[in-house]
C-alpha cells in the first residue's frame, strides 16, 4: 500500500517568514496529493491539492510542488501569519480509488 | 458548497456502553464516506469506508463487530462504538466525496470527541 512521509514533524517561523513542508510517497499510481490544515479539537480542511498532471499550483499565499519522478511534494506558505498557525498533513491518494493515505503531520507555529 | 457535519461533536460515557456518531453531507450526495480515527498529536488512520446500501469495508486490524457503520441514505453514515472502553477514547473524524462518479477530492467533518470513562 502506500506510505507518506512527511518532514518537519515541527516549524516554527517568524511571521513574515515562508514555510516549507516535504513530503515524499511510495505508490507511482498516487495521482491526487491534497494537503489539509488541522486546527486544534476541528477536521482537516482541505487547503490546496494537486494532481499528478500538473507540476505546481498557487493559490495566493499557498503554493504546492509536485515531483512525480522522485515521488515528492512540497508545500510552500509564503509571508506567514499567525493565524497558519496549526497542523499540516500531506496526503496521497490514486485517482478513483478515493482511499487515502496521510502523511504524520507538521505542527506549525508562526512567531509573531 | 461541500460542507460535512458530525454529531454529537463530543460526548462522554461509562465504559460497556455504546455510542453513535452521525456523519452527514449537507449540500452533497455521497455513495463513499470514510471513518477516520485520530489520537493526541497523531495522524488521521482510516478505520473504514462506508458504503451506501452495501456493507462497509473495514482496514485491517479494526473490529467490525465493535465499529458498526450504516450507510443508510447518500448523506448520512453513521458509526456506532459498541461496549465502548477506555482505550476507544479518541477523536473520530468522517470524510466524503462530493458526487456519486469517484471523484477524489474529500472533505471532512469537524470530528467527534469521544471519551470513555
Amino acid at each position: 500500500g502506500e506510505n507518506v512521509e512527511q518532514h518537519p514533524s515541527t516549524l516554527s517561523v517568524q511571521e513574515g517568514d515562508s514555510a516549507v513542508i516535504k513530503c515524499t510517497y511510495s505508490d507511482s499510481a498516487s495521482n491526487y496529493f491534497p494537503w489539509y490544515k488541522q486546527e486544534l479539537g476541528k477536521g482537516p480542511q482541505l487547503i490546496i491539492d494537486i494532481r499528478s498532471n500538473v507540476g505546481e499550483k498557487k493559490d495566493q499565499r499557498i503554493a504546492v510542488t509536485l515531483n512525480k519522478t522522485a515521488k515528492h511534494f512540497s508545500l510552500h506558505i509564503t509571508e506567514t501569519q499567525p493565524e497558519d498557525s496549526a497542523v499540516y498533513f500531506c496526503a496521497a491518494s490514486s485517482k478513483g480509488y478515493q482511499k487515502v493515505t496521510f502523511g504524520t503531520g507538521t505542527k506549525l507555529q508562526v512567531i509573531p | 458548497g461541500a460542507v460535512v457535519s458530525q454529531h454529537p461533536s463530543r460526548v462522554i460515557c461509562k465504559s460497556g456502553t455504546s455510542v453513535k456518531i452521525e456523519c452527514r453531507s449537507l449540500d452533497f450526495q455521497a455513495t463513499t464516506m470514510f471513518w477516520y480515527r485520530q489520537f493526541p498529536k497523531q495522524s488521521l488512520m482510516l478505520m473504514a469506508t462506508s458504503n451506501e446500501g452495501s456493507k462497509a469495508t473495514y482496514e485491517q486490524g479494526v473490529e467490525k463487530d465493535k465499529f458498526l457503520i450504516n450507510h443508510a441514505s447518500l448523506t448520512l453514515s453513521t458509526l456506532t462504538v459498541t461496549s465502548a472502553h477506555p482505550e476507544d477514547s479518541s477523536f473520530y473524524i468522517c470524510s466524503a466525496p462530493p458526487g456519486t462518479s469517484g471523484t477524489d477530492t474529500q472533505y471532512f467533518g469537524p470530528g467527534t470527541r469521544l471519551t470513555v470513562l
